[in-house]
């Protein structure tokens, strides 16, 4: 099956500093990913759409200032948490579209956890 | 908010047993997902069921679907201890934009 990847797998930072996160799909092109971000005990929030080549969109609320998402490849999305504080810390997740595929399935990776001190 | 919401929020049942979460959500969707997470980590996916459909099975997990009700349910038979996660549906609306939302979860405690 189609497989995504996300890297790192988990990250510590310090105050201020900013995290980038890469958000592959290993084995199919995807023009359009998703990032998600998740709290302990909580579900999934959708953050933004990824769209290669344009402008990602993000979800009421979130800053796109703050998180900012670069789709530059058919294969790669990053999310980068700038000037992260203790209250960016959570697990992302990203996800990408199959567009060849039948019903245009998402795959998921695997999160990332940021933990920043 | 248009996250759809799941019941119960947790359950615990002994090994053996069938455990049933529901969850319902708002937009008409083309189709309906179901994963499971183990504590701290990624989704797995466990079926994918079509606005078009009303049930679907894959080994121990039925899945069942009502358009009409908006709202979906995930069995899962004779239970074991591994099946111990949170469990959320995820619905992509037709407006699109192939969003995936996720309801609230279901924390399933399967208990040896």
């Amino acid at each position: 099956g189609a497989v995504v990847s996300q890297h790192p797998s988990w990250v510590i930072c310090k105050s201020g500093t900013s995290v980038k996160i890469e958000c592959r799909s290993l084995d199919f092109q995807a023009t359009t990913m998703f990032w998600y971000r998740q709290f302990p005990k909580q579900s999934l929030m959708l953050m933004a759409t990824s769209n290669e080549g344009s402008k990602a969109t993000y979800e009421q609320g979130v800053e796109k200032d703050k998180f900012l998402i670069n789709h530059a490849s058919l294969t790669l999305s990053t999310l980068t948490v700038t000037s992260a504080h203790p209250e960016d810390s959570s697990f992302y997740i990203c996800s990408a579209r199959d567009e060849a595929g039948t019903g245009g399935e998402q795959y998921f990776g695997p999160g990332t956890r940021l933990t920043v001190t | 908010s248009q996250q759809g919401e799941e019941d119960p929020q947790a359950l615990s049942i002994q090994e053996g047993e069938n455990a049933t979460m529901n969850c319902s959500y708002k937009t008409s969707i083309n189709n309906l997902q179901w994963y499971r997470q183990n504590s701290g980590r990624g989704l797995v996916h466990l079926i994918l069921i079509r606005s078009n459909e009303r049930e679907k099975h894959s080994g121990r997990l039925r899945v069942t679907l009502d358009t009409s009700k908006k709202s979906s349910s995930l069995l899962i038979t004779a239970s074991r201890a591994a099946d111990t996660a949170s469990y959320f549906c995820a619905t992509d609306s037709t407006s699109g934009t192939y969003k995936y939302i996720f309801g609230t979860g279901t924390r399933l405690k399967v208990l040896a």
